[in-house]
């Protein structure tokens, strides 16, 4: 009974290579987020997704591309990793008229190598 | 304009103590300010919001006090224990703008001792 799930957990992948993260959420919520934290635990949107359609898109490179296929869905693929993409990310959501109240996975620890 | 600010980065409050975590906004257009909670290896818990026409709400041991004249906002945890060491988070949110986005202060790194 997850509100918010994440898969893979931990992602350890060399640089250049193409990976994905997915998330789902189980609560009705029409808003979806990526976040990324960096070592100082630093928390910053990447994108935000209501009703399948891009709302946020925080100045991230072009190698990082987020698709919903419905609203429960949100999945994160980043192409060509860098050593600086090694991170946390986090997917949350929420109702759309109550941003302050997001919902988050459990993170997906990502280190490039 | 965007950014919420917070002090400390970290803070160490014996057993039963108080512990006070301040953020600082300048967008007056921020219309809910809330706390969360992360344990180490979890996701971020919302643990208590306010909005800016309130001065105090408390939710148990935890109380969020705001001064809108100042745009400063604080958690108090009173009573403070072990269980409460963490990392809390300030944000600050616009739900009524329909592409609202939550700002995050930079986290504070709490530890209580026994």
């Amino acid at each position: 009974d997850t509100a918010v799930s994440q898969t893979p957990k931990y992602l350890v992948t060399q640089m250049g290579n193409d990976k994905s993260i997915k998330c789902e959420q189980n609560l009705g919520h029409d808003t979806m987020y990526w976040y990324k934290q960096d070592s100082k635990k630093f928390l910053k949107i990447m994108f935000s997704y209501n009703n399948k359609e891009l709302i946020i898109n925080e100045t991230v490179p072009n190698r990082f591309s987020p698709k919903s296929p419905d609203k429960a869905h949100l999945n994160l693929h980043i192409n060509s990793l860098e050593l600086g993409d090694s991170a946390v990310y986090f997917c949350a959501s929420s109702r759309a008229i109550r941003v302050y109240e997001q919902y988050f996975g459990p993170g997906t620890r990502l280190t490039v190598t | 304009q965007q950014q919420v600010k917070q002090s400390p980065q970290s803070l160490i409050v014996q057993k039963g103590g108080i512990s006070i975590i301040n953020c600082a906004y300048e967008n007056t257009a921020f219309d809910y300010f809330p706390w969360y909670q992360q344990f180490p290896g979890k996701g971020p818990a919302l643990l208590i919001a306010i909005r800016p026409d309130v001065s105090e709400k408390k939710e148990g041991r935890f109380t969020i006090s705001f001064n809108k004249s100042a745009k400063q906002f604080s958690l108090h945890i009173m009573d403070s224990q072990p269980g409460d060491s963490a990392t809390y988070f300030c944000a600050a949110s616009m739900d009524s703008s329909n592409t609202g986005k939550l700002i995050f202060g930079q986290g504070t790194t709490l530890q209580v001792k026994p």
